[in-house]
């Protein structure tokens, strides 16, 4: 049973370049959340999708949108990038049925680097 | 709002030490606490959860926590350190709110040294 997978791996981009991130629920998963660690701190909400729809957000600027396809596999853009978008961008996946949603999967992340 | 507090952004123990990482959260409803811990250059894994039943949590590798409702700690503890526990921990919070959990609410970390 695979786990949520990401890719790529590492990406290297320049400031004002756009980007996407993309990210595989585990299997039975139909919720995705995409959080953004950069050096030195924990995690950050950016915004969650299910029914291909994003239904909550983090404080993230309108830079930051993504999208969910019909088989809950998710993208994460990032427009007109900053040397503050360098981080570390991981993806969680959770059942949206309420008595299992605290339930968060991570992926391996992608780590971003702006130059 | 929800919120975080993990005290010391570095522990260093001694080999076959008791692992102590304190975690504090604010919440104005009953919490579900998570600790996940990372390796470096890897995502998170997690260790253990409390949703609501018992107050002592045991989860992977050793490690237990336990629900203190009146201190709002959930400090993380493991008996013996070994060297393959030296990592960053993450502290975590999330509520229950209409028909879901709301988005995990992390601290900013605790990394753990183990020193031979």
């Amino acid at each position: 049973d695979a786990g949520v997978t990401q890719s790529p791996t590492h990406l290297i981009k320049t400031r004002g370049q756009q980007v996407t991130l993309r990210c595989s629920p585990k299997s039975g998963h139909d919720t995705v959340s995409w959080y953004q660690q950069a050096l030195g701190q924990g995690p950050q909400f950016i915004f969650q999708y299910y029914e291909e729809e994003e239904r909550q957000r983090g404080n993230f600027p309108d830079r930051f949108s993504g999208h969910q396809f019909p088989n809950y596999s998710s993208e994460l853009n990032v427009n007109a990038l900053l040397l503050g978008d360098s981080a570390l961008y991981l993806c969680a996946s959770s059942r949206r049925r309420a008595e299992y949603s605290y339930e968060q999967y991570f992926g391996p992340g992608t780590r971003l680097t702006v130059t | 709002a929800q919120s975080v507090t993990q005290l010391g952004s570095h522990v260093s123990v001694s080999e076959g030490a008791l692992v102590l990482l304190r975690c504090n959260y604010s919440s104005s409803v009953p919490p579900y606490l998570f600790w996940y811990v990372q390796y470096p250059n890897q995502g998170l894994q997690l260790l253990l959860k409390y949703t609501s039943a018992a107050t002592l949590v045991k989860g992977i590798n050793g490690f237990e926590a336990e629900f203190k409702k009146s201190e709002t700690s959930f400090h993380l503890t493991k008996p013996s350190a070994h060297m393959s526990d030296a990592a960053e921990y993450f502290c975590a919070v999330s509520v229950f709110m209409n028909s879901g959990n709301t988005p995990l609410v992390f601290g900013k970390g605790t990394r753990l040294s183990v020193i031979a």
